[in-house]
């Protein structure tokens, strides 16, 4: 049962536009999501937070917006930089001390 | 702060051989998380560790085991491998699980032959 969904694969983007990376979750119990970043042959870096209180946080480039009602999270990078290309991965708890679960990923790849 | 250590970065194993991955966590971290990942599929939980007992367990066969010391480091075993055990294996620790942010080693390439 995938809780999390990532439906794009991949997603390409030229350099100094704005990337949008989209995520989906079908339980309605989870109130906490997080984005990772990974590169090739590195384990995923943790990148930008939210709590359901809140519908939108940002922090330099990065922006995830969190709308309850459709069970969606975006993940907004502007401008996009080549540096941005990896897989980026978004989770959420269960609940109490449960494990992430986390999306299969979206692979970015910024064009310059 | 050194971050989380994964030994080895590489491993061939054959076929029916077991194999054992070693997690150093930051310090101070007593969650130890693992996590499979393969392509298409993301990452797949394991196990998680909190002072030195399996807290939470995922849907994986029993081949698939861990254990933590008393210092926070972890250890996960493999047995009788089989080919579909090719994976990143990756580790986590964190503060105290719940919603701390985990924080991943650069995890074991597993190949198996």
């Amino acid at each position: 049962d995938q809780q999390v969904k990532q439906n794009s694969p991949s997603l390409s983007v030229q350099e100094g536009r704005i990337s949008i990376l989209n995520c989906d979750y079908t339980n309605s119990m989870f109130d906490y999501f997080l984005w990772y970043k990974k590169y090739p042959a590195e384990g995923p870096t943790f990148l930008i937070s939210i709590s359901s209180i809140k519908d939108k946080n940002e922090d330099g480039r990065f922006t995830v917006f969190l709308n309850k009602s459709a069970k969606h999270l975006s993940l907004h990078i502007v401008p996009s930089q080549p540096g941005d290309s990896a897989v980026y991965f978004c989770a959420a708890p269960r609940g109490g001390n449960t494990p992430l679960v986390f999306g299969k990923g979206t692979r970015l790849s910024v064009i310059a | 702060k050194a971050g989380v250590t994964q030994t080895p970065r590489y491993l061939i194993k054959t076929r029916g051989q077991q194999v054992t991955l070693s997690c150093s966590p930051i310090s101070g971290h007593r969650s130890v998380s693992w996590y499979q990942q393969t392509p298409g599929q993301g990452l797949q939980f394991l196990f998680e560790y909190f002072s030195e007992t399996q807290r939470n367990k995922g849907n994986f066969p029993g081949r698939f085991s861990g254990r933590q010391f008393s210092n926070s480091r972890s250890e996960m075993n493999v047995s009788t491998l089989e080919l579909g055990d090719s994976a990143l294996y990756l580790c986590a620790s964190s503060l105290a699980g719940n919603n701390s942010p985990l924080h991943f080693g650069n995890g074991t390439r597993l190949t198996v032959t």
